[in-house]
């Protein structure tokens, strides 16, 4: 069974720019998530969707969004990129259970310069 | 503010060893508590979790105990390999979002 799959796994991107990021779930998850990792914050929370509906929302400003398409594939959407937006992008899926494993994939590595 | 605390942020463990993090939480609608594994440049993997209901889970060299009075739990890695060098990141869950600790950086020396 393959993975989480993210696309790229790097980008460079000047401020001001924005960037989309992909991630294909493990077949059968509906639930998809995203986080951002940085060395300063560690792993927050950004959203959550299923069935193409945001579930759940971090604490992170509007130029953060995302959307789901309706074979759980993913994408999130970063507008007006700040350099405090290099980080390391986190996608994962889950099962629509309760309390279901949360599994990551490689993850996208954007710089911001 | 960090709804998971995790403890210490690093440790240095003799091979053969016992590797043991600490994590604390105040949210009682947590009802999911994974330990996820990440060596450098890849994504955080599940490693072992246990739910509120169970006090205790093994699986190979890791276990999680859980104490839901004292709202804390903890990860012990037995007979630590070089292998097992990487930061583990507990977490807890609840509304299918996951709230992380900070990570520990674990070393196992040879």
């Amino acid at each position: 069974k393959a993975g989480v799959t993210q696309t790229p796994r790097y980008l460079i991107k000047t401020r001001g720019q924005q960037v989309t990021l992909s991630c294909s779930p493990i077949s059968g998850h509906r639930s998809v998530s995203w986080y951002q990792q940085t060395p300063g914050q560690g792993l927050q929370f950004l959203f959550e969707y299923f069935s193409e509906t945001q579930r759940n929302k971090g604490n992170f400003p509007g130029r953060f969004s995302g959307r789901q398409f309706s074979n759980s594939r993913s994408e999130m959407n970063v507008s007006t990129l700040e350099l405090g937006d290099s980080a390391l992008y986190l996608c994962a899926s889950t099962r629509d259970i309760p309390g279901a494993s949360a599994f990551f994939g490689q993850g996208t590595r954007l710089t911001v310069v | 503010q960090q709804q998971v605390k995790q403890s210490p942020q690093s440790l240095i463990v003799q091979k053969g060893g016992i590797s043991i993090i600490n994590c604390a939480y105040e949210n009682t609608a947590f009802d999911y508590f994974p330990w996820y594994q990440q060596f450098p440049g890849k994504g955080p993997a599940l490693l072992i979790a246990i739910r509120p209901d169970v006090s205790e889970k093994k699986e190979g060299r890791f276990t999680i105990s859980f104490n839901k009075s004292a709202k804390q739990f903890s990860l012990h890695i037995m007979d630590s390999q070089p292998g097992d060098s990487a930061t583990y990141f507990c977490a807890a869950s609840t509304d299918y979002k996951l709230s992380f600790g900070a990570g520990t950086t674990v070393t196992v020396r040879a």
